[in-house]
C-alpha cells in the first residue's frame, strides 16, 4: 500500500525567505503527485499538479519538483508571505494523502 | 472563476441514521470525487466516479456508502447507517477533461458530519 510522508510537520520561518517542503511515497508508481494548500476548517486549494512524466511544474513563487525513482516530491516557495501562512499537502494519484507541513511566515 | 459547492456546511446527525451530503461539482467537469477527513488525520479517498458509475473506490467505501448523480448537476454521499465514527469533514471533488489523472482536482468547501 502507498504510504505518503511530509516532512517537516510544522515549519515557522520569516517573511521573505525561501522554503522547501518535502514528500515522500513508497511505491513510484504513481499517475500523478499534487499539492494543496488547506487554510483552516477550509477545503483544499490546488497549487501544482505534476504528471508521472514530469518532472517539475512551476506557478508564480512555487515550484514543485518529482523523482518518482527516489519517491520524492519538494515543493519551493520562494519569497516566502505571511499569506502563505497554511497547511500544505500532498497527493499521489488522488488516492494517497500526507499529513500535511503547517507552514507559519511571521512578517 | 466556477467552484465546487456543497450543502449542508455542517450537519449534526444521530448514530444509525442516514444522511444524504450533497455536492454542485464545476459544470463541464467529468470526474467526481468524495474524500474524508477525521480531524487530526489524513484526508481519505472515498470514491471516484465518471460516466455515471464509479471508477474507484477504497475499503472505506464499504456498503453502508452510496454515490448517485441523480440529474445533470448534484453528486451526492448516501451514508445509510451513521456510526460515531463517521464523524469527518467530507470534501467533494471535481475534475475535467477525458483522463482522470490528467487533470487539477478542485475541492468544495466540504460538509462537516457529527455523529452522536
Amino acid at each position: 500500500k502507498q504510504e505518503v510522508t511530509q516532512i517537516p510537520a510544522a515549519l515557522s520561518v520569516p517573511e521573505g525567505e525561501n522554503l522547501v517542503l518535502n514528500c515522500s511515497f513508497t511505491d513510484s508508481a504513481i499517475y500523478n503527485l499534487q499539492w494543496f494548500r488547506q487554510d483552516p476548517g477550509k477545503g483544499l486549494t490546488s497549487l501544482l499538479l505534476i504528471q508521472s512524466s514530469q518532472r517539475e511544474q512551476t506557478s508564480g513563487r512555487l515550484n514543485a519538483s518529482l523523482d518518482k525513482s527516489s519517491g520524492r516530491s519538494t515543493l519551493y516557495i520562494a519569497a516566502s508571505q505571511p499569506g502563505d501562512s497554511a497547511t500544505y499537502l500532498c497527493a499521489v494519484s488522488q488516492f494517497y494523502f500526507g499529513t500535511g507541513t503547517s507552514l507559519t511566515v511571521i512578517p | 472563476e466556477p467552484e465546487v459547492t456543497q450543502t449542508p456546511s455542517h450537519q449534526v446527525t444521530q448514530m444509525g441514521q442516514e444522511v444524504i451530503l450533497r455536492c454542485v461539482p464545476i459544470s463541464n467537469h467529468l470526474y467526481f470525487y468524495w474524500y474524508r477527513q477525521i480531524l487530526g488525520q489524513k484526508v481519505e479517498f472515498l470514491v471516484s466516479f465518471y460516466n455515471n458509475e464509479i471508477s474507484e473506490k477504497s475499503e472505506i467505501f464499504d456498503d453502508q456508502f452510496s454515490v448517485e448523480r441523480p440529474d445533470g448537476s448534484n453528486f451526492t454521499l448516501k451514508i445509510r447507517s451513521t456510526k460515531l465514527e463517521d464523524s469527518a469533514m467530507y470534501f467533494c471533488a471535481s475534475s475535467g477533461g477525458s483522463t482522470q489523472y490528467q487533470e487539477t482536482q478542485y475541492f468544495g468547501p466540504g460538509t462537516r458530519l457529527l455523529v452522536l
